[in-house]
């Protein structure tokens, strides 16, 4: 089975912190993916990577950077947070398919920003 | 752009009820269509999905057609079950993955 996990489920931080959520995918797949998940938003993509090194905004992109160094690991970076990206963090990842193939979710992390 | 709309919840039923979750959709070309599932305190799941029109996807009971004439792909389960409950998410592929907004089902004994 594939397994996306995240560093952690819960989060608790500071205004002004700078805030790194990990993700981890043990199936080599080239595409891993960053959303958030808020009440009656749905899923809404921060960023993608196809390849190592390589990055893509998605549809919410201020206020988060990203970094992919190993093709197993995708880091989420908030450089300074904010109090309104308090919100369920999902990790996903999937195959070199890229978006025609199906993804692989994480447990997601909540993450309260005080 | 492209979109999903699907139903408002939350949705509470009791055990063996018949379940349907609206979703339509908007896109331009044909995308490919899935409803996703989420369980309390776990991480988005493909419960099913369908490549083209007339396509029915189906697992754990749960079915769903992709209707190109009238652009939805609405979920149903005959008999539900307390374990059914989750946020369900409608979702179409166009280039990117399109989430709708969710829909709670709550089952009860």
């Amino acid at each position: 089975d594939v397994k996306v996990t995240q560093s952690s489920r819960y989060l608790v931080k500071r205004t002004g912190e700078k805030v790194f959520l990990e993700c981890v995918q043990d199936m080599d797949h080239e595409n891993m993916f960053w959303y958030r998940q808020d009440p009656g938003l749905g899923l809404r993509l921060i960023y993608f990577s196809y390849d190592v090194k390589m990055k893509e905004k998605g549809d919410i992109p201020e206020g988060y950077s990203v970094s992919r160094e190993k093709k197993e690991r995708f880091s989420l970076i908030l450089e300074s947070a904010s109090t309104n990206q308090t919100s369920m963090y999902l990790c996903a990842s999937g195959g070199a398919g890229g978006w025609t193939d199906t993804q692989y979710f994480g447990p997601g992390t909540r993450l309260t920003v005080l | 752009g492209d979109s999903v709309t699907q139903m408002e919840g939350p949705v509470t039923l009791s055990e063996e009820a018949f379940l349907t979750i609206n979703c339509t959709y908007t896109a331009t070309g044909y995308p490919s269509l899935f409803w996703y599932v989420q369980y309390p305190g776990e991480g988005l799941q493909l419960l099913l999905k369908a490549t083209k029109a007339d396509d029915k996807g189906s697992n754990k009971g749960f079915e769903a057609t992709y209707r190109k004439e009238t652009t939805s792909f609405h979920l149903e389960k005959g008999s539900v079950q307390v374990s059914d409950s989750a946020v369900y998410f409608c979702a179409l592929r166009a280039g990117k993955l399109s989430f709708g907004a969710g829909t709670t089902v709550t089952v009860r004994a």
